[in-house]
């Protein structure tokens, strides 16, 4: 079956590292995402992407925060000088029709800023 | 402001027993769905009610909507403890083009099925 897989499982850096987060999406599907999940709390959204371009992003992708595609399969999240606050699991997200609405989830990225 | 409200924040039941979580939201929606994520795990998708439907039903899940109350409710029948995980109901807000481009979670509600 078809999954979205994300690498690394885990990683450990430094405050003010940068960091890029990488996905590879179902490869049929049109629409990316990137949610975190503070441990023990809500699912937040951070952006949507969609044509090679950002869709909709959230509050919280600030300057800081940038997706791309870089060669037609993987999805990237970068965090250029990470804070303490950006410790959380990031999930990548895919789906094939806007229309039909299902998001097919990686297993997560785990990052924690010391 | 907020979206995906879920209530009760916890709930603990028997096996066999049917549980009942509900979702509260604010805006116009595309659709509604509930995903199911394990400890530490991703989410995986369990159910998709579009905002013209009602009532859905898949296996022992149970999935209700009222737009007038903004609201909806996931019935798990017959619960088994391999049931046990967070639920989270996931909003699709409309855009201005009648479709929409993210969902927004709610905290969810932590399922705990003892044997």
């Amino acid at each position: 079956e078809p999954e979205v897989t994300q690498t690394p499982s885990h990683q450990v850096t430094q405050m003010g590292q940068e960091v890029i987060l990488r996905c590879v999406p179902i490869s049929n599907h049109l629409y990316f995402y990137w949610y975190r999940q503070i441990l023990g709390q809500k699912v937040e959204f951070l952006v949507s992407f969609y044509n090679n371009e950002i869709s909709e992003k959230s509050e919280i992708f600030d300057d800081q925060f940038s997706v791309e595609r870089p060669d037609g399969s993987n999805f990237t999240l970068k965090i250029r000088s990470t804070k303490l606050e950006d410790s959380a699991m990031y999930f990548c997200a895919s789906s094939e029709r806007l229309a039909t609405g299902e998001l097919f989830f990686g297993e997560g990225s785990r990052l924690t800023v010391l | 402001s907020q979206q995906g409200e879920e209530d009760p924040q916890a709930l603990s039941i028997q096996e066999g027993e049917n549980a009942t979580m509900n979702c509260s939201y604010k805006t116009s929606i595309n659709n509604l769905q509930w995903y199911r994520q394990n400890s530490g795990r991703g989410l995986v998708h369990l159910i998709l009610i579009r905002s013209n439907e009602r009532e859905k039903h898949s296996g022992r899940l149970r999935v209700t909507l009222d737009t007038s109350k903004k609201s909806s409710s996931l019935l798990i029948t017959a619960s088994r403890a391999a049931d046990t995980a967070s639920y989270f109901c996931a909003t699709a807000p409309i855009i201005f083009s009648g479709g929409y481009n993210k969902l927004i979670f709610g905290a969810g509600t932590r399922l705990a099925v003892h044997p």
